[in-house]
């Protein structure tokens, strides 16, 4: 079983759309959680990371993490076509030594 | 933010020889480095964990003897890729963290290696 899921999509947006991406985790007491954004041939980088129930926005992103259902999403407003890429969860789970667990990722393509 | 740098961004080499890929944390001490393999439209996979000064920690099914991991001071690593086949051609990631719990792993800008 994965320890964390992302739908792969791909998720198609029109520009200035919101666009909504989910993340489901299995282990219960993690506490660390990332999204990160990843263009083709590119290495991640950090979007958001939230470490307590409920919403954090940071410009157009807003993370939200739901402990008790064990989800967290990451909404992107206003879309622009500069947001296409792949979006990945991470979660870093209790006794890993902080090693980050990635989910599958989910490709995002925001149409002009 | 912190600044992790992956040298060489590309790399193609000959089946059978060596690979050396080095991660240094510019403006802060890694106590710890990550290093990820990523194939084409996957996700990012662990393949081992170092800590300054002591032995890395391999993940499940990532051989040891081939990829030859040193962390010897608190801004470098180095992963080796020794004796590469065309398999092991792959997008190579690491990443690097401080001191803090709650710190995020900032990740270096990736090696892309081709075995030929």
């Amino acid at each position: 079983q994965k320890e964390v899921e992302q739908n792969s999509g791909p998720l198609s947006v029109p520009e200035g759309a919101i666009a909504s991406l989910n993340c489901t985790y299995s282990d219960r007491v993690s506490q660390s959680f990332f999204w990160y954004r990843q263009y083709s041939g590119k290495s991640p980088e950090l979007i958001m990371s939230i470490y307590s129930n409920g919403d954090k926005e940071d410009g157009r992103f807003t993370a939200q993490l739901n402990k008790a259902s064990q989800y967290v999403s990451l909404l992107i407003r206003d879309s622009q076509p500069s947001d296409s890429a792949t979006y990945l969860c991470a979660v870093i789970s209790s006794g890993s030594a902080r090693q980050l667990t990635f989910g599958s990722g989910t490709q995002l393509t925001v149409l002009p | 933010g912190a600044v992790v740098s992956q040298h060489p961004s590309w790399v193609i080499c000959k089946s059978g020889t060596s690979v050396k890929i080095e991660c240094r944390s510019l403006d802060f001490q890694a106590t710890t480095m990550f290093w990820y393999r990523q194939f084409p439209k996957q996700s990012l996979m662990l393949m081992a964990t170092s800590n300054e000064g002591s032995k890395a920690t391999y993940e499940q099914g990532v051989e040891k003897d081939k990829f030859l991991i040193n962390h010897a001071s608190l801004t470098l690593s180095t992963l080796t890729v020794t004796s590469a086949h065309p398999e092991d051609s792959s997008f190579y990631i690491c990443s690097a963290e401080g001191r803090s719990r709650n710190t995020e792993a900032f990740f270096g800008q990736g090696t892309r290696l081709t075995v030929v």
